[in-house]
């Protein structure tokens, strides 16, 4: 079936980089973009960005920008979201989705703790 | 960057009719979306290009607009609707922009 499997839950220093991976089945990865989403806890969605696997365009939410990467991995159909120089209100939930005229699949969200 | 602005909660008994609306200056100019998230999942779509349900959500879901402010109705509110709503659209530079989120309480 179509699903997405995020990676485990992390927790990490101030200063530190996390990479949340995104591994896709069931589908085929390169026709749909993958969304990045997250969730501070008690907090509101924030959308992150996006990327493009067939044309390997992303768009990022300005206030991510220098700080976030996406990428993806065809040979493993698995999508990235590398986010750098984490400071405590980035501890949150993350989640990527498949698009297609709308998200229609989830991962079940990873979360990143931020603490010293 | 544009907002959505939505009221924090909205209370309903079983049966009634819930409305919640979302209020922004791009809505006009932009397809709408409807996320329905419950405690410890991630969100599902419940509207999608302002006013089409997915498969498998009830037709009680629906969704209008009128000028910058677009509304989710749920008609005939179950129990099971209890949940958090947000709204979403798209701004002039194509970031997605959410709503704050709407806390629907069936009473």
């Amino acid at each position: 079936q179509v699903q997405l499997v995020q990676s485990g839950a992390e927790v990490k220093k101030p200063g530190a980089s996390v990479k949340v991976s995104c591994k896709a089945s069931g589908y085929t990865f390169s026709n749909y973009l993958i969304i990045w989403v997250r969730q501070a806890p008690g907090q509101g969605l924030e959308w992150m960005g996006g990327i493009s696997e067939n044309s390997g365009s992303t768009n990022s939410a300005q206030k991510f920008q220098g700080r976030v990467t996406m990428s993806t991995d065809t040979s493993t159909s698995t999508a990235y979201m590398e986010l750098r120089s984490l400071r405590s209100d980035d501890t949150a939930t993350y989640y990527c989705g498949r698009m297609d005229y709308y998200m229609d699949v989830w991962g079940k969200g990873t979360t990143v703790t931020v603490s010293s | 960057s544009s907002e959505l602005t939505q009221p924090p909660s909205v209370s309903v008994s079983p049966g009634q009719t819930a409305r919640i609306a979302c209020s922004g200056d791009s809505l006009p100019n932009q397809s709408t979306f409807w996320y329905q998230q419950k405690p410890g999942q991630a969100p599902v779509v419940v509207i999608y290009k302002d006013t089409e349900r997915p498969s498998g959500i009830p037709e009680r879901f629906s969704a209008s607009s009128s000028g910058t402010t677009v509304t989710l109705t749920i008609r005939g509110v179950q129990a099971e609707d209890e949940a958090d709503y947000y709204c979403q659209s798209i701004d002039s530079s194509g970031a997605w922009v959410f709503g704050g989120g709407t806390k629907l309480t069936v009473l």
